[in-house]
């Protein structure tokens, strides 16, 4: 079956733009994550959805960043006033409520300039 | 103080060789214990999880030592292809959906 999904695969910004970057889940799973990756860096954690839930905000890094997720399913994250440091890869999963295996999208690597 | 501490390497290792890593975790309410697989500019895939009596999958064996709250992996008879970078992940009893990610071991192996 299809996997996570995330467009853009790579995004080119200036400094000060706002970006939106999206992310499909796989089908029936309810809880969706978004982690940012820095060069040679582990997963950051960015934001946590479970379903009808209020989401799991506390992984991210500054009010720039928000998150949306509608109808349980497709999520975007939004980072307003970009800056160099957001440079990175920003990667989305998604899981079933009865594992804890995540299964992760291709990433969107974000350049900010 | 990190959630998760590994070595970042490279464990520069010859092809058939036995090679472990180790991961330390900070919080003593941690649950579950998982490696994940990075392949260079992928995304990380779950190799296995790490179960409390230790557990293997093949060539690879995972070990939990709660006392000194550290995991290990034991990857025997090194192949090419297991050359990737392994993250050490854990989740606690607190707040069980949320994932803590090591920053990763990358192993080369070498023919």
């Amino acid at each position: 079956g299809a996997g996570v999904s995330q467009s853009p695969s790579n995004k080119v910004t200036e400094k000060g733009k706002d970006v939106e970057l999206r992310c499909d889940p796989i089908s029936g799973h309810t809880a969706l994550y978004w982690y940012r990756q820095s060069l040679g860096q582990g997963l950051e954690f960015l934001i946590y959805f479970q379903g009808n839930s209020a989401p799991d905000k506390s992984g991210l890094p500054s009010d720039r960043f928000s998150a949306e997720r509608t109808g349980g399913s497709v999520s975007t994250l939004t980072i307003q006033r970009t800056q160099q440091e957001d440079s990175a890869v920003y990667l989305c999963a998604s899981r079933t409520n009865r594992r804890t295996e995540q299964f992760f999208g291709p990433g969107t690597r974000l350049t900010v300039l | 103080r990190k959630e998760v501490e590994q070595d970042p390497g490279p464990f520069n290792v010859p092809e058939g060789a036995t090679v472990a890593f180790n991961c330390t975790y900070s919080n003593s309410a941690s649950q579950s214990f998982f490696w994940y697989r990075q392949d260079c500019r992928k995304e990380p895939k779950l190799l296995m999880s790490v179960y409390s009596s230790g557990n293997e999958d093949g060539r690879f064996t995972a070990q939990l030592n709660r006392a000194s709250q550290y995991i290990s992996l034991l990857i025997r008879d090194s192949k090419l292809s297991d050359s990737a970078t392994y993250l050490c992940v854990v989740n606690t009893r607190d707040n069980f959906n949320k994932f803590y990610f090591g920053s990763g071991t990358k192993l080369n192996v070498k023919p």
